[in-house]
C-alpha cells in the first residue's frame, strides 16, 4: 500500500521567506510526528498529534514554527521568517495506535529545507 | 523518557557479526525497547522490539539482560547494505513521543 508521503522534496527559499510543508500519512494512521534532522545528526523531535487529542509540540524549537493537522489526515508544518538555522531535513512518519514504544512508526522520504 | 546512551560509530567487515549496545539506567517498568535503521538519505525505519530476553527476526536480534539497563542490537553476518545509523529508542507502551539520539553510524566495509 501507499506510505507516508511528504511535498516537496526539496526546497530552497531566502532567509526571511515563510514555507510549508506537507505530509501525508498512511490511511488509518492515527498518530503523526514531525521530525528536524541536521546534516549528520540524529532526528530531532518536533510534534506529535494523536487523533483529535490537543498535540504535543514540546519540541518546536520556537513560535516562528507551527504545525496542524486535518482530523487523522495531512499535516503541514510552517516555518515562519525561515532563518539558515532552519535548513534540515524534515521527517514526517505516521503510526497506526496512539504512539508509544510498541507503535512502529513509518516514514516519509522526507523534504530537505535549504534557507540561502 | 529514559535516557539512552550508545556509540557514535562502529566500523566491521562484510560477513563479521555487529554488536551495538545501547544503555538506558533509567528505563520504568512500562518501557519497550525498539531499534531503528536509517539510510542515507531516507527516514529511519523500524527493525525490532523487546522488552526482556531475546527476541529475534528475520533482520536482526535483540538482547536484553535481566536487569533492562541495556540492549544489544545483533546483525548476523553483515553486508555493505548494513551501512547505515541504528537508533536505540526507549519508551512506555502506550502513548505519546519517541525521542530519537544521536544514534550509532555503522560502517561495513568489504
Amino acid at each position: 500500500g501507499a506510505g507516508v508521503s511528504q511535498s516537496p522534496s526539496n526546497k530552497v527559499t531566502e532567509k526571511g521567506k515563510d514555507v510549508e510543508l506537507r505530509c501525508d500519512p498512511i490511511s488509518g494512521h492515527t498518530a503523526l510526528y514531525w521530525y528536524r534532522q541536521r546534516l549528520g545528526q540524529g532526528l530531532e523531535f518536533l510534534i506529535y498529534f494523536q487523533g483529535n487529542s490537543a498535540p504535543d509540540k514540546s519540541g518546536l524549537p520556537s513560535d516562528r514554527f507551527s504545525a496542524e493537522r486535518t482530523g487523522e489526515s495531512v499535516s503541514t508544518l510552517t516555518i515562519q521568517r525561515t532563518q539558515q538555522e532552519d535548513s534540515a531535513v524534515y521527517l514526517c512518519a505516521s503510526s497506526p495506535r496512539g504512539g508509544g514504544a510498541r507503535d512502529t512508526q513509518y516514514f516519509g522520504p522526507g523534504t530537505r529545507l535549504t534557507v540561502l | 523518557l529514559a535516557k539512552t546512551t550508545q556509540p557514535i560509530s562502529m566500523d566491521s567487515y562484510e560477513g563479521q557479526e555487529v554488536n551495538i549496545t545501547c544503555s538506558h539506567n533509567n528505563i520504568a517498568t512500562n518501557d519497550y525497547i525498539t531499534w531503528y535503521q536509517q539510510f542515507p538519505s531516507q527516514g529511519p525505519r523500524f527493525i525490532i522490539q523487546g522488552y526482556k530476553t531475546k527476541v529475534t527476526n528475520e533482520v536482526a536480534s535483540l538482547f536484553i539482560p535481566a536487569d533492562r539497563k541495556s540492549s544489544t542490537l545483533s546483525l548476523p553476518r553483515v553486508s555493505l547494505s548494513d551501512t547505515a545509523v541504528y537508533y536505540c529508542l526507549v519508551g512506555p507502551n502506550q502513548g505519546g513521543k519517541l525521542i530519537f539520539g544521536q544514534g550509532t553510524e555503522l560502517s561495513v566495509k568489504p
